[in-house]
């Protein structure tokens, strides 16, 4: 069975800085996606960025990038410039290449983002 | 465009009552999402429509009965809720499965059963 980890329960940045949140996971599979959600204040659930296990390549979006690390099962999001509208709850999550009718996302346990003025 | 519509975006509701949460997306999408989730918990998945087949959590109590009267239209019918399904109940959808299978969230219906 696939699971997902965030270790890091809280987190603070100041504005205009960087932040890292961590993320790993477990599975057997070899083609998966992996995914950042973010969740502000209004509980809105909102795709910030994906990536592809079969991509070496580390997606980016915008100020929002991904150090994904296939063999170390770790893919961790970084925000650059953090802005204020950046405070939110950041899951991670898995999800098999061919799900099929199983499109179950797996989730991590979120981590609450503080971005200070 | 990545919009799904959820109405009403709060309700409350007595445990004898009957309402129904509904969700909308026009993308063309084959396959819609009901979660339920619970303050600082990531979503719990409920129901999963995909070409117009129902896979259910068994988990899920029968209090609860999606449907889907098309492709575009999800419902949730609750009917004689207890006070500890009151959660965020999110709706979701997405293309198919692989990368097309990114599910795409609507705001989420807030609900208070009393």
């Amino acid at each position: 069975a696939q699971t997902v980890t965030q270790s890091q329960p809280e987190m603070s940045v100041q504005e205009a800085e960087t932040v890292t949140l961590s993320c790993t996971y477990d599975t057997s599979e070899n083609n998966y996606y992996l995914f950042w959600y973010k969740q502000p204040p209004s509980r809105q659930m909102i795709l910030v960025i994906r990536q592809e296990a079969y991509k070496q390549q580390n997606a980016t979006e915008n100020r929002f990038s991904v150090n994904f690390q296939k063999a170390a099962k770790s893919f961790s999001l970084k925000i650059s410039d953090s802005q204020l509208g950046d405070t939110a709850m950041y899951f991670c999550a898995f999800m098999k290449h061919d799900a099929g009718n199983n499109r179950k996302l797996i989730w991590g346990l979120g981590t609450s983002l503080a971005v200070n003025p | 465009d990545t919009e799904v519509t959820q109405t009403p975006k709060h309700l409350v509701m007595g445990m004898t009552n009957k309402k129904s949460l509904k969700c909308e997306q026009h993308m063309g999408h084959r396959a819609m999402y009901w979660y339920k989730q619970k303050a600082k918990k990531p979503p719990e998945l409920m129901f999963v429509y995909s070409y117009e087949k129902l896979s259910i959590n068994e988990s899920v109590p029968s209090r609860f009965s999606p449907e889907c009267p098309n492709s575009s239209l999800l419902n949730l019918h609750l009917h004689a809720l207890q006070p500890e399904d009151s959660a965020l109940y999110l709706c979701a959808s997405s293309q198919d499965s692989g990368t097309r299978g990114t599910q795409y969230f609507g705001p989420g219906t807030r609900l208070l059963v009393l």
